[in-house]
């Protein structure tokens, strides 16, 4: 598959559960973001990964951990969540995060929080 | 902190009108602009974007201004369709800098 895939498209877990999102990008690109998305509020930025290095925490609490382990792959680890982290996350890539450039987005993990 | 505003956040116009979606941005630094469409249960992508050094874009039925003295830049489509019904975000983005920052989304309804 080209472009940005997202693994799992639905996701619904307990707070104390501990799971995974997986984000793939098959663009050649060096950057890597995590937005959330919740109704009726803007995309918020979660993190930026360029060349596999974090370069931006936009204070999301330490329930989220984000990992890139390669430049292609971004993960986002979430354990004991709350209802209020029910949203749609959405993976994002780039050329290069420094550029100002286009972001190509993946479809998106639609989380609900019991 | 940087911000994004965009308005109307819902706009309803009858097919073969013209839509105009507005966006002010707080960061003087901010050079790139690119705005993104959503239709429902799909992904934000871009449909056209503007850079600083530039005042006003167009393709096709859709065209962006810049006012950077303002800073404020607006989307316009012409010619409205009812496929072009969706959410569309602006943004605004600077050079040496990692964030991309949205405005809220404006839900557009074309009617047939």
């Amino acid at each position: 598959e080209t472009g940005v895939t997202q693994t799992p498209r639905h996701l619904v877990m307990g707070m104390t559960n501990k799971k995974s999102l997986k984000c793939e990008q098959h663009l050649g690109h060096n950057a890597m973001y995590w937005y959330k998305q919740s109704a009726k509020k803007p995309l918020e930025l979660m993190f930026v990964y360029s060349l596999e290095e974090r370069v931006e925490n936009n204070s999301v609490p330490s329930r989220f951990s984000p990992e890139c382990p390669n430049s292609s792959h971004l993960f986002l680890h979430l354990h004991t969540l709350q209802p209020e982290d029910s949203a749609l996350y959405l993976c994002a890539s780039s050329q290069e995060a420094r550029e100002g450039g286009t972001q190509y987005f993946g479809p998106g993990t639609r989380l609900t929080v019991l | 902190g940087e911000n994004v505003e965009q308005h109307p956040s819902t706009l309803s116009v009858q097919e073969g009108d013209s839509a105009v979606i507005k966006c002010t941005y707080s960061d003087s630094a901010s050079n790139y602009f690119p705005w993104y469409k959503q239709e429902l249960g799909k992904r934000p992508q871009l449909i056209i974007d503007i850079r600083s050094n530039v005042g006003e874009k167009k393709d096709q039925r859709i065209a962006v201004t810049l006012n950077k003295t303002a800073k404020h830049f607006s989307l316009h489509i012409t010619e409205t369709q009812p496929e072009d019904s969706a959410v569309y975000f602006c943004a605004a983005s600077r050079a040496g800098g990692f964030k991309t920052i949205f405005g809220a989304g404006t839900r557009l309804f074309v009617k047939a």
